[in-house]
């Protein structure tokens, strides 16, 4: 079945640690996002790539970092950096649409939850 | 102010009724409208979403827009227990390919 692969579901963090969330998946899609969840919050975006070898800064980029080397695959690191990590994290992929314009709906993976131990 | 804002709920309805959500946003540039359905601990799934003013019906499902008001509106009849969730509105414009979520309504079915 196509569909995206978030790992861990659950994962501890250390202070001063930097951990890794990872993201893969096999819809063929151009377009990878991450999003950070907080309680009572709507969504609010990382970072996204529109392709391999490159991508941007969302809403809430402090403190984290990602990659992008294969189409499927967009893991996002935490960094030490970022002094609140506590949350939900989720990761979504989607389709260009060919000329740029029109939307392209977003699929969700089932989401990580870090916690600081 | 966001640009996106849902009433947080709970929202609690005994089954069968009718289920309405609603969203208001601040941004004229948002083109497109969508609803998520996201169940506890899981990823947030696709329902419908819409381009122009006026209805999309799908199923149990109606999703209506309000451009002039900037209203966003979901509909669910004949409620069930299952569609116990919370529910994202979310919108989205061309500059930036980004969508703009609301903080979600929960929802709860009672049998």
């Amino acid at each position: 079945d196509g569909g995206i692969t978030q790992s861990p579901k659950y994962l501890f963090r250390k202070e001063g640690q930097n951990v890794t969330l990872s993201c893969e998946q096999n819809l063929n899609h151009d377009a990878m996002y991450w999003y950070r969840q907080d309680p009572g919050q709507g969504l609010r975006l990382i970072y996204y790539s529109q392709i391999v070898n490159d991508f941007q800064k969302g809403d809430i980029a402090e403190g984290y970092s990602v990659s992008r080397e294969k189409k499927e695959s967009f893991p996002l690191t935490v960094t030490s950096a970022q002094k609140n990590p506590t949350a939900f994290y989720l990761c979504a992929s989607s389709k260009i649409k060919l000329g740029g314009t029109g939307v392209q709906p977003q699929h969700f993976g089932d989401g990580t939850r870090l916690s600081i131990l | 102010q966001k640009e996106v804002e849902q009433d947080p709920g709970p929202l609690s309805v005994p089954e069968g009724a009718i289920v309405s959500l609603n969203c208001t946003y601040s941004n004229s540039a948002f083109q497109y409208f969508m609803w998520y359905r996201q169940y506890s601990r899981k990823g947030p799934e696709l329902l419908m979403y819409t381009y122009s003013s006026g209805n999309k019906e799908d199923g149990r499902f109606t999703a209506q827009v309000d451009k002039s008001s900037k209203y966003i509106s979901l509909f669910i009849r004949d409620s069930q227990p299952s569609d116990s969730a919370t529910y994202l509105c979310a919108s989205w414009k061309a500059a930036g390919n980004k969508l703009t979520f609301g903080g979600g309504t929960r929802v709860l079915v009672k049998p």
